[in-house]
């Protein structure tokens, strides 16, 4: 069985600034998909990035950008430039591979709640 | 395009009743997958349906069950509701298993 944990329950940072959530996470697949999803106050889960294990180039969305060492089975989120609408909690998250019974179904850690103040 | 839809937004229900949450699939989309979020934890998977079929299923009892339907809307039914069944429960549809999830707003559930 997979789990993933995120340790910091909370977080915040100044408007502009950068930041940077920690998650790690065990399994014993080899190829595996992880995610950050976003909820903001309004409840909607929603996609800010992902990474296919397989691929060693760190994957990068706009803003968004992750470290991700597969060793240390590591998975960090940096959010740079923050913006007041970041404001949510996030999720990091585990998927496992086509073909094993993990596959699309989503495990996720306990989440962290990003205040950005003005 | 229509995102996922879920049904109703808030229910209370007393310990023992059964419930039915109701959830409708973006258009084109033949997965959908339940999650149990209790308050201020990450979601748990509870199971997937794809094409009318159960697709796996998490660590809960037999009186979590569902069902897809032809046109891939989907229902959760929890059976003798506990009062640890308070929870907010996420559908989520995607074109295919393992393709992108695009959650629902949720159905926020009290049992009291």
């Amino acid at each position: 069985a997979q789990t993933v944990t995120q340790s910091q329950p909370e977080m915040s940072v100044q408007e502009a600034e950068t930041v940077t959530l920690s998650c790690t996470y065990d399994t014993s697949e080899n190829n595996y998909y992880l995610f950050w999803y976003k909820q903001p106050p309004s409840r909607q889960m929603i996609l800010v990035i992902r990474q296919e294990a397989y691929k060693q180039q760190n994957a990068t969305e706009n803003r968004f950008s992750v470290n991700f060492q597969k060793a240390a089975k590591s998975f960090s989120l940096k959010i740079s430039d923050s913006q007041l609408g970041d404001t949510a909690m996030y999720f990091c998250a585990f998927s496992g591979n086509a073909g094993g019974t993990s596959y699309g179904k989503l495990t996720f850690g306990q989440g962290t709640i990003l205040t950005v103040h003005p | 395009e229509t995102g996922v839809t879920q049904s109703p937004t808030h229910l209370i229900k007393t310990r023992g009743q059964q419930v039915t949450l109701r959830c409708s699939s973006q258009s084109g989309h033949n997965t959908v997958s339940w999650y149990q979020q209790a308050l201020g934890q990450g979601p748990q998977f509870i199971f997937q349906y794809y094409r009318e079929e159960e697709n796996g299923r998490g660590n809960f009892p037999p009186r979590f069950s569902g069902l897809q339907f032809p046109n891939y809307s989907s229902e959760l039914n929890v059976n003798a509701l506990e009062l640890d069944d308070s929870a907010l429960y996420l559908c989520a549809s995607s074109l295919n298993v393992g393709d992108e999830q695009y959650f629902g707003p949720g159905t926020r559930l009290t049992v009291t």
